[in-house]
């Protein structure tokens, strides 16, 4: 069957440190792979768009890798604030069904102080 | 401008009562979608639109019906409310590229419960 998951528990990491998020799945063969954030009581906001030609992008302190060998994506957060406290949520499209976007069911990112 | 608004935020029904759940983009994007959004499920197609006149089932479409008549605007109508139903509604439009939907633009959602 096909399946898209990201880490069910919450991560916790103190200030300053690299948060990395996990995204995999099966059963897929999307063109690209997208990564949102939502804050609660709030809809998702885009943050990357990586496609299935590229293994890295970057944007300020936010990287993502793919790997469609390995059918799974990367998130980072360098040097990790409080105020990147937040639900991230990865998504990918699926081109046996004209393009539609599948999301995973978030990774909730606690950052402390 | 505006973005992606959604009205109501907040509804209250009883089961059986109907409603709509309206949605309007000002950036002149061809998809429009509809999520749910459970604990732990993510974020669940519900319905979407490639273009005025055009629509489309998601995952979950049982109890839902939609309509495109403008690029703007995309109704979400719930036609007999069930418990079932109560969760948070996102609509959201995107702009087509070659491979399909590119980035989409959210909405701040609709709380609904059912009683």
């Amino acid at each position: 069957s096909q399946k898209i998951e990201q880490n069910s528990e919450a991560l916790n990491i103190q200030e300053g440190k690299t948060a990395t998020l996990t995204c995999n799945y099966t059963n897929y063969s999307p063109a690209y792979l997208q990564w949102y954030r939502q804050d609660p009581g709030r809809g998702p906001v885009f943050l990357l768009l990586i496609r299935e030609n590229e293994k890295e992008k970057r944007k300020e302190r936010l990287k993502v890798t793919f790997d469609t060998t390995l059918k799974q994506s990367l998130f980072h957060i360098t040097a990790s604030q409080p105020a990147d406290s937040a639900t991230y949520l990865c998504a990918l499209d699926d081109y046996n069904q004209g393009g539609k976007l599948i999301f995973g069911q978030g990774t909730e990112l606690s950052v402390k102080p | 401008n505006a973005g992606v608004t959604q009205t109501p935020k907040f509804q209250v029904l009883k089961t059986g009562q109907s409603m709509t759940l309206q949605c309007a983009q000002d950036m002149n994007h061809e998809y429009m979608s509809w999520y749910r959004q459970d604990p732990g499920m993510g974020l669940r197609l519900i319905h979407y639109s490639v273009g005025a006149g055009i629509t489309d089932q998601g995952e979950v479409p049982n109890g839902y019906n939609v309509s495109r008549s403008t690029t703007e605007d995309f109704p979400l109508r719930l036609l007999s409310a069930a418990p079932s139903q109560t969760s948070v509604y996102f609509c959201a439009s995107s702009y087509s590229s070659g491979q399909g939907q590119e980035t989409q633009y959210f909405g701040p959602g609709t709380r609904l419960l059912v009683l």
